[in-house]
């Protein structure tokens, strides 16, 4: 069974565009992140939900909208899509947030390419 | 602000080596430290965690140590195998649960 998934795996689109990620976990954690690897390989935190709650925003632009109908999900709204925008996208989960005292479960990534 | 370095940031050896991968941070105030392993085109596989009290956890042919005085971090990896390929990632914590990642180290074992 997939613990933390993510649809698509590929997302091709062309400037201006508005497109969603999506992200569910089946582990029963309460804490779910959004982080960009760009093309450098560099991870960076992005989001974090705690309970469908927004507890980490890290300077990112306002085009980026998360939403979490639910504690399982977390989805990844990105409005008039820039070439910047291009990177592999990846969701990960936890049991719980603070104090970090709990491994993060990481997705298998969403490559998006913006032309 | 927490930056994270990783040296080397890329490893070649032959298989059966025991090989030895650095992480240090720069704020000592962390509160756990992650191990992951990144195949290419992959997500991320959770290796090792290491709790800020800890000294070290041992998992398999991998043991991480830790010394938070000296933002220091070891993955030391037993007899390696061309399996290990892939690229290696440390991340520490701080109180508000964010990931901070390394540079990451790409390493290669050849048969």
């Amino acid at each position: 069974d997939t613990a933390v998934s993510q649809t698509p795996k590929y997302l091709v689109t062309q400037m201006g565009n508005d497109k969603s990620i999506k992200c569910e976990q089946n582990l029963g954690h309460d804490t779910m992140y959004w982080y960009k690897q760009d093309s450098k390989k560099f991870l960076k935190i992005m989001f974090s939900y705690n309970n469908k709650e927004l507890i980490i925003n890290e300077t990112v632009p306002n085009r980026f909208s998360p939403k979490s109908p639910d504690k399982a999900h977390l989805n990844l709204h990105i409005n008039s899509l820039e070439l910047g925008d291009s990177a592999v996208y990846f969701c990960a989960s936890s049991q719980e947030p603070g104090g970090g005292n709990y491994e993060q479960y990481f997705g298998p990534g969403t490559r998006l390419t913006v032309t | 602000k927490q930056e994270v370095t990783q040296i080397p940031a890329a490893l070649s050896v032959p298989e059966g080596e025991n090989l030895v991968l650095n992480c240090s941070f720069t704020d000592s105030a962390i509160y756990n430290l992650q191990w992951f392993r990144q195949d290419p085109g992959k997500g991320l596989t959770s290796l090792l965690l290491i709790q800020s009290s800890q000294r070290e956890q041992t998992s398999g042919r991998l043991n991480a140590s830790l010394d938070k005085s000296s933002g220091r971090s070891t993955l030391y990896i037993a007899a390696s195998q061309p399996g290990d390929s892939a690229t290696y990632l440390c991340a520490v914590s701080d109180n508000t649960d964010k990931l901070i990642f390394g540079t990451g180290t790409r390493l290669q074992v050849f048969p």
